[in-house]
């Protein structure tokens, strides 16, 4: 399975754009990236995917680098409810999510 | 709220015991997945079914298995349990055979602790 590369953790001051990055230079071309969270004593929850093309959506923005060799996850505005681990996982066909350790946002007032 | 439902929320058993473990996708969803998250080995995906069939395996022990039913609900059997197997199991539901088309719709677990 190809692996991705994430920091451990990550700071952020409230109301100011997050970038998280993700290493994941053995990506295949079938690979899509994924990017969960999941926030304290909850199950991982979706935020988005993307395979080529850079993605939007309500929750983030996902932009994939040209070799798509990484990508970064773009929390707009963060929250503190946007404090939790994210994972970003590459999946082919869907087989075998494997989830990293993640990187932990937290998120100061 | 995501629309998995697992029972129960907890589980306290002793070692060498059996437990099932129970999932209902969401509405809808064909794929289910189970995940087991320990403090050691994080988020780890242990398998996947679609419609019925087994579809993958990921780090499932032989001492596990699962079953997904006609109405698409699906237990995960633990035996023989061990001190290790203490952990969170959650399950996870989508709509299609491939996850890379369709996200996955994680409950909120079960915390089984052996003692």
């Amino acid at each position: 399975d190809a692996k991705t590369t994430q920091p451990n953790s990550m700071e952020s001051n409230e109301e100011e754009p997050v970038h998280l990055p993700c290493n994941h230079s053995t990506i295949s071309g079938t690979d899509y990236i994924h990017w969960y969270r999941q926030l304290p004593s909850q199950g991982p929850e979706y935020v988005i995917h993307g395979l080529t093309s850079n993605v939007n959506n309500r929750m983030a923005s996902l932009a994939i680098a040209e070799d798509r060799k990484s990508s970064t996850l773009i929390l707009h505005r963060a929250t503190l409810r946007d404090a939790a681990v994210y994972y970003c996982i590459l999946s082919n066909y869907g087989q075998n999510f494997v989830f990293g350790p993640g990187t932990r946002l937290s998120v100061l007032p | 709220d995501s629309g998995v439902t697992q029972t129960p929320k907890h589980l306290i058993t002793a070692t060498g015991q059996r437990v099932t473990l129970r999932c209902s996708p969401r509405s809808g969803d064909l794929s289910v997945y189970w995940y087991q998250q320990s403090l050691d080995q994080g988020l780890q995906f242990l398998i996947q079914y679609y419609n019925g069939e087994e579809r993958a395996k990921g780090n499932i022990l032989e001492r596990f298995s699962a079953q997904q039913f006609p109405d698409l609900h699906s237990e995960l059997n633990l035996s023989s349990l061990e001190l290790g197997d203490s952990a969170l199991y959650f399950c996870a539901s989508s709509m299609g055979l491939a996850g890379d088309s369709y996200e996955q719709y994680f409950g909120p677990g079960t915390r089984l602790t052996v003692t």
